[in-house]
């Protein structure tokens, strides 16, 4: 059973600070390491993707694969109230299996 | 336009009544998904289409069915519906890369 797991949060930071979600998985033959933003009711969007391992940054975001101890995580500075939200990660080779979520929450 | 669709957007439906959920792309992406979203249970994945032949059986394909049309539509029927298949049902697609893109989704309840 492939496994994907993430901290449901709620993940609370300020204004401006940098949010830091993390994520496991159990599949050490998977490939490709996704990133999706889902605000309540609506659906996942794709904000980050990353293949190999090491940094990967793009705006506000950085991805971060460690392939070795199975760990992905996405770092946002400068987070926005418009940043709430629950984030999906997503793992894969052919298909991709998605962990439950964290939400979270930016205070202004 | 949207690049993916999804139809109908909200549905109700009796238990023992079938149903199709439809799905259309404009992106050109060969492969296609479907998925069902629970609260606390996350996105699962029922069948998978990788081209207009090709279709496979996800995690949870007990109780449905799909159809890929061609290569831009993929429906996703079930058969009987029961009131556990009640959630929130997303089609998506990609090319080689893997990069999933996803309609807005259509909530279905069973009564």
């Amino acid at each position: 059973q492939k496994e994907v797991e993430q901290n449901s949060g709620p993940l609370s930071v300020p204004e401006g600070a940098i949010a830091s979600l993390n994520c496991t998985y159990s599949d050490r033959g998977s490939q490709s390491f996704f990133w999706y933003r889902q605000y309540s009711g609506k659906s996942p969007e794709l904000i980050m993707f990353i293949y190999s391992n090491g940094d990967k940054e793009d705006g506000r975001f950085t991805a971060q694969l460690n392939k070795a101890s199975q760990y992905v995580s996405l770092l946002i500075r400068d987070s926005q109230p418009s940043d709430s939200a629950t984030y999906l990660c997503a793992v894969g080779y052919s298909t991709l299996t998605f962990g439950k979520g964290t939400m979270l929450l930016v205070s202004p | 336009d949207a690049d993916v669709t999804q139809t109908p957007r909200n549905r109700i439906t009796k238990t023992g009544k079938r149903i199709m959920l439809e799905c259309s792309q404009t992106k050109g992406h060969d492969r296609m998904y479907w998925y069902r979203q629970d609260p606390g249970l996350g996105l699962r994945l029922i069948y998978y289409s990788f081209d207009v032949k090709d279709i496979n059986k996800g995690e949870i394909s007990d109780g449905y069915s799909v159809s890929r049309q061609a290569q831009a539509k993929f429906s996703l029927s079930l058969e009987s519906a029961i009131p556990n298949q009640t959630a929130l049902y997303f089609c998506a697609t990609s090319g080689d890369s893997n990069e999933q893109y996803f309609g807005p989704g259509t909530r279905l309840t069973v009564t």
